[in-house]
């Protein structure tokens, strides 16, 4: 069965800081790997995906991730963090071929201290 | 803000209730997509619509059901609700064009309450 896996429930980390969430799959062939930020009350905003080519891609907000398939991982770095950068994280992962729907990890909670 | 609108924001209501969650994709966009976020069950995908027709289905209950309007605008409708019912249902949009760029982009929710 497909999975996502997000190792890491809650992170604390220091302000400026760098930040690191993991994010393993279970697919058979590569698919379609995103990141989204969920602030307290808020919906889901996409911070950067993943379809073919340059495995390290650059998003908003200062992030970075790197595909790795040999690990089938994609996990998420940000090198400084902010105060701003407190949340929940989710990687979430499509099959593609005509199949779009997203499987989600449960998601790393951000707590950024001063 | 991306472009995807979710209405109502917040909705209480009562066991054994229906109530209907509507969703208007971002302009251009075909699909639209139904996940619930609950405590227990984290993020699920419950249904795809593309350009009216049910494209694809997940741990979506009988008691619930959505459709896709020819403007593309999509309802949830949510039936016989129960307490476990209770959770934020997000709408999310993409172009849907095979071979394109099928990145999702989510409404801001609904947060739904059963007492």
């Amino acid at each position: 069965a497909q999975s996502v896996t997000q190792p890491d429930i809650h992170i604390t980390v220091s302000e400026g800081a760098s930040l690191e969430l993991r994010c393993n799959y279970s697919y058979g062939a590569t698919p379609y790997l995103f990141w989204y930020v969920q602030s307290p009350g808020q919906g889901l905003q996409l911070l950067l995906k993943y379809f073919s080519g340059d495995t390290l891609v650059q998003g908003i907000k200062g992030f970075e991730a790197e595909f790795k398939r040999s690990q089938s991982s994609f996990n998420l770095r940000k090198p400084s963090v902010h105060w701003s950068d407190a949340a929940e994280y989710f990687c979430a992962v499509a099959r593609g071929s005509n199949d779009y729907k997203l499987s989600f990890g449960a998601g790393t909670t951000v707590t950024v201290r001063a | 803000d991306s472009g995807v609108t979710q209405t109502p924001k917040h909705l209480i209501t009562a066991t054994g209730q229906r109530v209907t969650l509507r969703c208007s994709p971002r302009s251009g966009d075909l699909s639209v997509y139904w996940y619930q976020q609950s405590l227990d069950q984290g993020l699920q995908f419950l249904i795809q619509y593309y350009n009216g027709e049910e494209r694809a289905k997940g741990n979506i209950l009988e008691r619930f059901s959505a459709q896709q309007f020819p403007d593309l605008h999509s309802e949830l409708n949510l039936s016989s609700l129960e307490l476990g019912d209770s959770a934020l249902y997000f709408c999310a949009s993409s172009v849907g064009v095979t071979g394109g760029d099928e990145t999702q982009y989510f409404g801001p929710g609904t947060r739904l309450l059963v007492l």
